[in-house]
């Protein structure tokens, strides 16, 4: 079975700073990779996506995150954030082939000025 | 297009009633997808269906719960009766096989609210 872990529970950082948010998988199939995020009472919304191809992958407003396969990882990284982007940030598996998605729990990006 | 609608937004019940809550994916989606977020458990999927047929129903919490999916452009998730630790927002999602595959749309939720 796949699983997903997001090691930190809680990123403050102070506006225009640089940020990543951690995420491990588990596997041992191929998978798809997602970062989706939820603003307060909002639903999730899809921020970027791994399928295949270049192992960095760009989204919206400025965030990306790479794959590594070897340290079965899927970081997200923003190298300024806003004050905006104060979200809740879930990463999430698929299993190659299949529709159902995996999260983790959550990290709380708090971005304070 | 919409995006995924589910009603109501917020719900609040009495222990023992029954609750109703509703989707309507994106049109041409053949995926549909019901989650519930709670502080304790995160993001968890309670069922989902392939073409209007349950494929997992491995997390629906207990009998208590039933979803079902009449048509392409409707689905229902029940509970019966509903206890106070179902409180939770429950998200419907939806995805396509063709143009942007495994890629879910989330719908903006409902909050219910067991009292």
């Amino acid at each position: 079975a796949q699983s997903v872990t997001q090691l930190d529970s809680q990123v403050p950082v102070f506006e225009e700073a640089p940020v990543e948010l951690r995420c491990n998988y588990s596997s041992s199939v191929s998978v798809y990779l997602f970062w989706y995020v939820q603003y307060p009472n909002q639903g999730l919304q899809l921020l970027l996506k791994y399928l295949s191809g270049s192992t960095l992958v760009k989204g919206i407003n400025g965030f990306e995150a790479e794959f590594n396969k070897s340290q079965t990882s899927f970081h997200l990284r923003k190298p300024s954030v806003h004050i905006s982007d104060t979200a809740e940030y879930f990463c999430a598996v698929s299993v190659t082939g299949f529709q159902k998605l995996v999260f983790g729990t959550g990290t709380r990006l708090l971005v304070s000025p | 297009d919409a995006g995924v609608i589910q009603s109501p937004r917020h719900e609040v019940t009495e222990m023992g009633q029954e609750v109703t809550l509703r989707c309507k994916p994106i049109s041409g989606h053949d995926y549909l997808f019901w989650y519930r977020q709670t502080m304790m458990r995160g993001l968890e999927l309670l069922i989902y269906f392939n073409n209007n047929v349950p494929i997992d129903d491995s997390g629906m919490p207990e009998d208590r719960f039933s979803a079902k999916m009449p048509n392409a452009s409707f689905s229902t998730l029940k509970i019966q009766p509903s206890e106070p630790r179902d409180s939770a927002v429950y998200f419907c999602a939806s995805s396509g096989t063709e143009g942007a595959p495994v890629t879910a749309f989330f719908g903006q939720g409902t909050r219910l609210t067991v009292v």
